[in-house]
């Protein structure tokens, strides 16, 4: 089936680790998203990247990194930095200005 | 910076009443406009878009959003509510480019 795939759906994490997100894409998109969802907040945007090898900061980057070496897959990074990790991160694609397909997000606990 | 408000966050109505959700942006070029729905325990699905043409589009499940674009709005409505539709309602923005922004979201509580 088409769609996008995040791994895990759970994740825990100790304070002062990294910890990488994967998000798989197979619906052919160039461009793919992350956002964090918080209660109250929406979904706030933390990168995308709109073609292969580039990628741009969204409104809350600091803390996280990505990279985008295929067109289907583009994870993130959770680093020490991030100061409030916890949360629901949620990865999304979408043809050029299009409407974006999302996963079914991953939820990540730091202990 | 680009920015997308909804101003209810939470609404509680009975079945059968009619909803109107509020959506505002602060773009002032051409945008893309999308609705979307998170139902409890699920992902994020696309209710409407609006791209150009006639400013009021028809989406799934009966919702429906007019674009005003002299005053920045896209607000989301259903003339008739369902229990079923008890769920998160996102407004989505972008500008031409990729870079899609999010609303803080309504919650949506209908009670039979």
């Amino acid at each position: 089936d088409g769609g996008i795939t995040q791994s895990p759906k759970y994740l825990f994490r100790k304070e002062g680790q990294n910890v990488t997100l994967s998000c798989e894409q197979n619906l052919n998109h160039d461009a793919m998203y992350w956002y964090r969802q918080d209660p109250g907040q929406g979904l706030r945007l933390i990168y995308y990247s709109q073609i292969v090898n580039d990628f741009q900061k969204g409104d809350i980057a600091e803390g996280y990194s990505v990279s985008r070496e295929k067109k289907e897959s583009f994870p993130l990074t959770v680093t020490s930095a991030q100061k409030n990790p916890t949360a629901f991160y949620l990865c999304a694609s979408s043809r050029q200005y299009s409407e974006a397909f999302f996963g079914q997000g991953t939820r990540l606990t730091v202990v | 910076a680009q920015s997308v408000s909804q101003h209810n966050h939470h609404v509680i109505l009975s079945e059968a009443a009619s909803l109107e959700l509020g959506c505002n942006y602060s773009y002032g070029g051409t945008v893309n406009l999308f609705w979307y729905v998170q139902y409890p325990g699920q992902h994020l699905q696309l209710l409407l878009k609006y791209f150009s043409g006639d400013p009021l589009v028809k989406g799934i499940k009966g919702f429906e959003a007019e674009f005003i674009k002299s005053k920045f709005s896209f607000n989301l409505r259903k003339p008739s509510v369902q229990w079923s539709d008890t769920a998160e309602y996102f407004c989505a923005v972008n500008e031409g480019t990729d870079k899609l922004i999010f609303g803080t979201g309504t919650r949506l509580q209908v009670f039979p």
